[in-house]
């Protein structure tokens, strides 16, 4: 099945940026699209970001089209998720998650948080 | 883009009873759709993919169905473990994945 373990979540003012990074184990990691999929503080979840296996195409979510990057390195098995300019409205549990079959997701990390605040 | 609507919001819920969750999609995603659990503090976790085809280690008594723009997910008979929040999810659309509000199961 496989294990995801994220990391690089904190408190971080508005307007500044922060890394997120998800180390992959137990699969062929260069195999899955990855994705970050976000919840914020007592809400629903909300898909971020899409990287293909190879890392050719990323897809993101409108809201953070221009400011977030998602990125891979297949030979550290890990995906990132570069988070620029950032607003309070981005305070949430980001989690990655492997994508099974082009569109769901099969594993989930146990999240990071992410704590936008003056 | 693709609207996801779960009806209930809200679920209350006695140990034995069976419940059904609805999922609309504003357009048709033809099969494409799954749902997940989330406890409190954890991760969400696949059940359901393809509508209707069970994750492996999730129990029978999780089923669903549906197509087109109209889907279920039932539990035959809730368990203790099943007060949870569920979500479906939508990947009928490659730049777009949607997720519904999500359905709060609780003890009555």
């Amino acid at each position: 099945q496989g294990q995801l373990v994220e990391s690089g979540g904190g408190v971080v003012q508005p307007g500044r940026s922060l890394r997120l990074s998800c180390a992959a184990s137990g699969f062929m990691f260069s195999n899955y699209g990855m994705h970050w999929v976000r919840q914020a503080p007592g809400k629903g979840l909300e898909w971020v970001a899409f990287i293909w296996y190879d890392g050719s195409n990323k897809l993101y979510t409108e809201s953070v089209k221009g400011r977030f990057t998602i990125s891979r390195d297949n030979s550290k098995n890990t995906v990132y998720l570069q988070m620029n300019t950032l607003r309070a409205e981005d305070t949430a549990v980001y989690y990655c998650a492997r994508d099974d079959s082009s569109g769901y997701f099969g594993s989930w990390g146990q999240g990071t948080r992410v704590t936008v605040s003056p | 883009d693709i609207q996801m609507t779960q009806s209930p919001s809200t679920l209350s819920a006695s140990v034995g009873d069976r419940v059904t969750i609805t999922c609309r999609a504003s357009q048709s995603i033809s099969r494409r759709l799954a749902w997940y659990q989330q406890k409190p503090g954890q991760a969400p976790k696949l059940l359901i993919y393809k509508a209707s085809t069970l994750e492996s280690g999730v129990p029978s008594r999780f089923s669903g169905s549906g197509s087109g723009t109209e889907f279920t997910l039932t539990i035959s008979s809730l368990q203790p473990d099943d007060f949870a929040s569920y979500y479906c999810q939508q990947y009928n659309t490659y730049s777009m994945y949607t997720f519904g509000q999500g359905t709060k199961l609780e003890i009555k």
